[in-house]
């Protein structure tokens, strides 16, 4: 079945950086854009970035432009978010989800926590 | 920045049918920003509900309905179940990107 499983969360310190995957299997993962989203402790959901299924075309939402990256290896069917100068307020739940357009987001995955602390 | 607005809270009895609602700071939601609903329980990733205004996803039981009323999205669950006490989060596509709203915490009592 279509399933996306995350990992590389943890706990960083403030400035440090930190690089998460998303693992996708269950469909032809280079056919399909991709997204992330984060939604911090007791807090609502949080749209972060797309990314074209060809890597091509990138939206990053104007809270993380600059200081996350998100990227595709097609032949390891995976996504990546790389994130630096992290802050305490980046401390969430990072969900990668399908993502078929304008607000459709499917499957999730189950999440991968981030926490930011000295 | 316009801001996505939900209902912090509702209630609704077992059986009975509610409507959330997803507007704007500013200004009126129309088809035209796809909303979206997805449902959330604690401990949980959300799940697909209604894409672009009223598209039920895959395996989404028929008393979930989505629409636009007056000049807002809205979900409606029609006789609404204990397993239906879950969180529902809106999203919409704004030219900057896609905004979530804050979330309704739906209590079935």
């Amino acid at each position: 079945q279509v399933q996306m499983v995350e990992s590389g969360g943890g706990l960083v310190k403030p400035g440090g950086s930190l690089r998460l995957s998303c693992a996708a299997s269950g469909f032809t993962f280079s056919d399909y854009y991709m997204s992330w989203i984060r939604q911090a402790p007791g807090k609502g959901l949080e749209w972060l970035s797309y990314i074209s299924n060809s890597g091509s075309t990138i939206h990053d939402a104007d809270s993380v432009k600059g200081r996350f990256t998100v990227s595709r290896d097609n032949a390891r069917n995976s996504l990546y978010l790389q994130m630096n100068s992290l802050r305490a307020e980046d401390t969430a739940v990072y969900y990668c989800a399908r993502y078929w357009g304008t607000t459709h987001f499917d499957p999730w995955g189950q999440g991968t926590l981030v926490t930011v602390s000295s | 920045q316009t801001v996505v607005t939900q209902e912090p809270s509702f209630s609704v009895s077992p059986g009975g049918t509610v409507t959330l609602t997803c507007g704007l700071s500013s200004g009126s939601v129309s088809s035209s920003y796809y909303p979206s609903w997805y449902q959330q329980t604690p401990g949980q990733a959300p799940r697909t509900l209604i894409y672009s205004t009223n598209t039920r996803s895959s395996g989404v039981p028929d008393r979930f309905s989505g629409s636009i009323l007056g000049n807002k999205a809205a979900l409606t669950i029609t006789g609404a179940q204990a397993d239906d006490d879950s969180d529902y989060y809106c999203v919409l596509y704004m030219g900057s990107g896609l905004v979530f709203g804050g979330g309704t915490k739906l209590t079935v009592l």
